[in-house]
């Protein structure tokens, strides 16, 4: 089945600085790449999604990028304010699976 | 509601003992998942559930873990003879997909099993 591999596991940036979450999977049919973000004590939630037919997608301050030959997808959170902390979770899927395969999770922490 | 709803929110049980936590989904959404998340860890996918087919059961460490889903809504999962291992958070999460996973998952806040 699908491996998925998130580093790091923390992250603490100043405000204002940039974020980058890193992901890998294994299963090269993989074709759908969520990140959901966890703040403490509530439930994870959406916040962005890529499909393998495009390398690149934004919305406002967080981008993710698929490199499908490396079979590696990265989160990227620009202007960081305190709010941002969060754990943030990667995960990829197959079409036509029943399964979403998440990493560990990368503990982000923006210093005020 | 407007969200998936799971209880309880927390159970603290003796080892030995039998639990069952229970979830609501959003009300038509056909897919049904239940994952636990251990302390440090990712979420682990233990079984699925979509519309009347037979579910997804992959994911269930052990047979002392069984769900069930009645009706195409309420969702209860079961462990028996709960092992301090068992100790997790449980998420519920609903989707309105009906085959296929290719759309987002709404997650309950999750039921904090904790075994003495």
């Amino acid at each position: 089945g699908e491996n998925v591999e998130q580093h790091p596991s923390t992250l603490s940036v100043q405000e204002g600085d940039s974020a980058v979450i890193k992901c890998t999977y294994s299963d090269s049919a993989s074709n759908y790449f969520p990140w959901y973000k966890q703040e403490l004590g509530k439930r994870p939630q959406l916040i962005i999604d890529i499909r393998s037919n495009v390398g690149e997608k934004k919305d406002q301050r967080i981008a993710v990028t698929l490199n499908k030959t490396a079979k590696h997808f990265s989160l990227h959170i620009t202007e960081t304010q305190p709010e941002d902390s969060a754990v943030y979770f990667c995960a990829a899927s197959t079409a036509g699976a029943n399964n979403l395969f998440f990493g560990t999770g990368t503990r982000l922490t923006v210093i005020p | 509601g407007a969200g998936v709803s799971q209880s309880p929110s927390n159970k603290v049980t003796e080892k030995g003992k039998d639990v069952e936590l229970r979830c609501d989904p959003i009300s038509g959404h056909t897919a049904l998942y239940w994952y636990r998340q251990s302390l440090g860890q990712g979420l682990e996918f233990l079984i699925y559930f979509q519309g009347n087919s037979a579910p997804d059961k992959s994911g269930l460490p052990s047979d002392r873990f069984s769900a069930e889903r009645t009706g195409g809504s309420v969702s209860t999962l079961t462990i028996q003879r709960t092992q301090q291992e068992d100790s997790a958070v449980y998420l519920c999460a609903s989707s309105p997909r009906t085959s296929g996973f290719t759309g987002e998952l709404f997650f309950g806040e999750g039921s904090r099993l904790t075994v003495l």
